[in-house]
Formats: C-alpha cells, structure tokens, sequence
C-alpha cells in the first residue's frame, strides 16, 4: 500500500491477556517507531527500529512491552498481561534511512482499550 | 524533557492568523511540524534543522531560533482545513533518523 499500515485499528480485551499490534510500514522505508497517545494527550516515544535492530527501547514502559521487527519491514508490538493503564492509541511510523533528518510518516494507529 | 508548547488552544475567524510556539530546554538539532485531526494520523507539515533556517510553503511557515530552542509555526489567512491540534516533534542529533520528542500540542479551531 501508498501509507503506513496498522491492524487491528481497534482492540478490545479483558485486563490480564496478552495482545499483539502489527506495522506495515511504507516500502523501502528502513526506519520504524511506535508511539503511544493517552486520550487528548502528545505522542510518547516507545521503540525506535533500524532494519531488524532497535537502537533505542528507552521508551518501553515496563518488560510487559517488547516489539521486534522482521525482513527490515512489519513490526510487532507485543503487550503482555495487559493493565488497564496500557489503552491508548499506538501509533506507527516509518520513515527513509539514511543520515538525514527524514520526515516520519504515522498510520492510523490501533486504538486499544482494556476492561 | 517535553517541549513545551503554546498556547495549549486557540480559537480563530477563518482568514485570520495564528503563531504557534515550541520550546525546549534541550539543545535541538531537528524540529519537525504535525498537525492530527481528530480521529486521523498527524500529517507531516514541515522539519526545520539547526541552523535557525526558515521554511514554508503558501500560507504555512516555520522558523527555529537555536539559541532559544524555540520554533514557531506560522498560519497566515487560516483556512477551516487547518483546524486540527499541532504538534512540535524535536530530535537532538544530526545523525538522521532518531526518535522525537513530542510537545503536548496546540488545538487549533477555525470557525467560519
């Protein structure tokens, strides 16, 4: 597709499962991040990919999250035992390689909410 | 640190103009413009790098002052489309692509 891709774009679940959210970035684009916004709220970095490597996981915020990235391309992001602390909407972008400073391209995001 | 931006909302007659700011107590060497309407992804506006450069394009500028860390983001003769919350993402190294840090952002309504 033209745009970043994120499935499911909404998720329900009881508090205490595990969840799994999925990036399709933009083709050729080697930089992948996750971001996170709280209801009416800024965007708050989770995890930064570089091809199949995360330099930066600072974000994270607790071990209950972990994401990997697979063939430089679709990323998951992976909430264990989840809390109800945890519903937001994730967002992905994407975003060329390279040692420019590129613009981020965002999909629509998975809105989760846990009960 | 987040940056700090404002004001936190404003409310604008179509036609008229509006300056929103964007400060950091980091020293910056990106700072990249998004505006997300409700319920959609931002959209990339503009980036801005250190330098203190200015950018545009039709009625939509930007500028950053690196001494102050400060960028602003300049709406001239407002259009109902630019109605939308906005926000500064602000990146610390030249190296390329890193992650940003978000301001709280700026609501801005345009009404007819």
């Amino acid at each position: 597709g033209a745009g970043v891709s994120q499935s499911p774009s909404n998720k329900v679940t009881e508090k205490g499962k595990d969840v799994e959210l999925r990036c399709d970035p933009i083709s050729g684009h080697t930089a992948l991040y996750w971001y996170r916004q709280s209801l009416g709220q800024g965007l708050e970095f989770l995890i930064y990919f570089q091809g199949n490597s995360a330099p930066d996981k600072s974000g994270l915020p607790s071990d209950r999250f972990s994401a990997e990235r697979t063939g430089g391309s679709v990323s998951t992001l992976t909430i264990q035992r989840t809390q109800q602390e945890d519903s937001a909407v994730y967002l992905c972008a994407s975003s060329l390689g390279g040692n420019r400073n590129q613009p981020q391209h965002f999909g629509d995001g998975t809105r989760l909410s846990i009960l | 640190q987040q940056p700090v931006q404002s004001p936190q909302a404003v409310i604008l007659r179509e036609g008229e103009d509006a300056v929103i700011n964007c400060s950091s107590s980091k020293a910056l060497y990106s700072v990249h413009w998004y505006r997300q309407k409700h319920g959609e992804a931002p959209v990339f506006l503009m980036i801005l790098l250190k330098g203190g450069e200015q950018k545009g394009h039709e009625k939509i500028s930007a500028s950053f002052n690196e001494k102050k860390q400060q960028s602003s983001l300049y709406l001239t003769a407002s259009q109902l489309s630019y109605s939308g919350t906005y926000f500064c993402g602000t990146g610390i190294s030249n190296f390329g692509n890193e992650k940003l840090t978000f301001g709280t952002g700026t609501r801005l309504t345009i009404i007819p």
